[in-house]
């Protein structure tokens, strides 16, 4: 079956740098597109990022969240996506979910993996 | 930005009950609305895409209808394990964006 496992979260000090990883199994991965969704703790879900199934099409949240900051990518011959995450604020803490795109909406969705900024 | 809003933020039902709720877009989005389900400590699920379509594994009792800025999610005979967190998404335009949440819970 479709699986999607994130990986690489954790505790990090405000300022610094932090990579996750969504490692696909399952599926064609380099026929789908991958989304970055997070939520805050108690908080609802927010779109992070999103790529194309080559990776040749990037798309972000709005400058305010992440735009600038983060990064994503994929490598199709490890199937694998990445979201880079830079100058990292308190206000990033939050569960991170990797998604396939099918059908228009994400599914299926890793089980997250927890991202702590804190001094 | 594309806002979502979802009404109501919560319900109380009983296990029987049909339960609607309802999501509106700020600017019309077609037919590109999704609905997920979210339990306490898990990973989101798709129940509804492009609107009214259900995805593969989803009970019959959820549906979902609407088209331009207003959307419905309907679940016909509320059962035990339904009680759980639904969210709308649009996926007409980047950034794609959600509703606020309707936490659904037992009366």
């Amino acid at each position: 079956q479709v699986q999607l496992v994130e990986s690489g979260g954790g505790v990090v000090q405000p300022g610094r740098s932090l990579r996750l990883s969504c490692a696909a199994s399952g599926l064609t991965f380099s026929r789908h597109a991958v989304h970055w969704v997070r939520q805050a703790p108690g908080k609802g879900l927010e779109w992070v990022a999103a790529i194309s199934n080559d990776g040749s099409n990037k798309y972000y949240a709005d400058a305010d969240s992440v735009k600038g900051r983060f990064t994503i990518s994929r490598d199709n011959s490890k199937n694998t996506a990445y979201l880079q995450m830079s100058n990292l604020r308190a206000e990033d803490t939050a569960v991170y979910y990797c998604a396939r795109e099918v059908s228009g909406g994400c599914d299926p969705w890793g089980q997250g993996t927890l991202v702590t900024v804190s001094s | 930005d594309i806002q979502m809003t979802q009404s109501p933020s919560s319900l109380s039902a009983s296990v029987g009950d049909r339960v609607t709720v309802t999501c509106r877009a700020s600017q019309s989005i077609s037919s590109y609305l999704n609905w997920y389900q979210q339990k306490p400590g898990k990973a989101p699920n798709l129940l509804i895409y492009a609107a009214s379509s259900l995805q593969s594994g989803v009970p019959s009792r959820f549906s979902g209808s609407g088209s331009g800025t207003d959307f419905t999610l309907t679940i016909s005979s509320l059962q035990p394990e339904d009680f759980a967190t639904y969210y709308c998404q649009q996926s007409y335009r980047t950034p794609w964006t959600f509703g606020q949440g309707t936490k659904v819970e037992i009366k």
